[in-house]
């Protein structure tokens, strides 16, 4: 099968700038995840989808980030404006009932 | 709140030598236990897991037992290659609700030939 797919793979902007990150789940999966990892540091929850519902957002700052899944497939993260403690790896990821979580190869965001 | 202490890295050792990656875990109830492995510019892949207390996930030649005594949820090896270099994270969720997993920190790990 294949696996969870994001884009882009690397990003560098300056602050108060704004970025988007893409992330299609695996086939099937109903649940979708955004983590932020931060160099050094566990991956963090951001978000959780079920569906096109959000689960989970308490740990997403709601000022400059969004997240949406409308059609309950792919999914677009956004910060807006950036600020340099967001440079980390966003990772995506998914599962579904049957399955853990996979997921995605992430998206490395550099702010200068 | 639930929470996961991994030993600090990196961890250094030479190919065929025995790895242990300690984690201890802190949860309100009994979750369910993985470990990740994240390969150099890969995402995380799951290593392995653990459901109940007293199971045992393995899985290419790593190792790791439930153990609700001690909350701990030990990686280890029997003889590490140079291509088992990779970071290494600890993670829960509680077997309650959706899948929401809380990771350590991670260790790294590092073999020389």
């Amino acid at each position: 099968e294949a696996g969870v797919a994001q884009s882009p793979r690397y990003k560098i902007i300056e602050k108060r700038q704004s970025v988007a990150f893409w992330c299609n789940p695996i086939s099937g999966h109903a649940t979708l995840y955004w983590y932020q990892q931060i160099l050094g540091q566990g991956p963090k929850l951001l978000i959780q989808f079920q569906n096109n519902g959000v689960v989970d957002d308490s740990q997403l700052p709601k000022d400059r980030f969004s997240a949406e899944r409308l059609k309950g497939v792919d999914s677009t993260l956004k910060i807006q404006p950036a600020k340099l403690e967001d440079s980390a790896v966003y990772l995506c990821a998914s599962s579904s009932l049957e399955s853990p979580l996979h997921f995605g190869n992430g998206t490395r965001l550099t702010v200068t | 709140g639930n929470s996961v202490t991994q030993m600090e890295g990196p961890v250094t050792l030479s190919e065929e030598a025995f790895l242990t990656i300690n984690c201890t875990y802190t949860a309100t109830g009994y979750p369910s236990l993985f470990w990740y492995v994240q390969y150099p510019g890969e995402g995380l892949q799951l290593l392995l897991k653990a459901t109940k207390a007293d199971d045992k996930g393995s899985n290419k030649g790593f190792e790791a037992t439930y153990r609700k005594e001690t909350t701990s949820f030990h990686l280890e090896k029997g003889s590490v290659q140079v291509s088992d270099s990779a970071v290494y994270f600890c993670a829960l969720h509680m077997n309650t609700g959706f899948q929401k997993l809380v990771f350590g920190t991670g260790t790294r790990l590092l073999v020389s030939p």
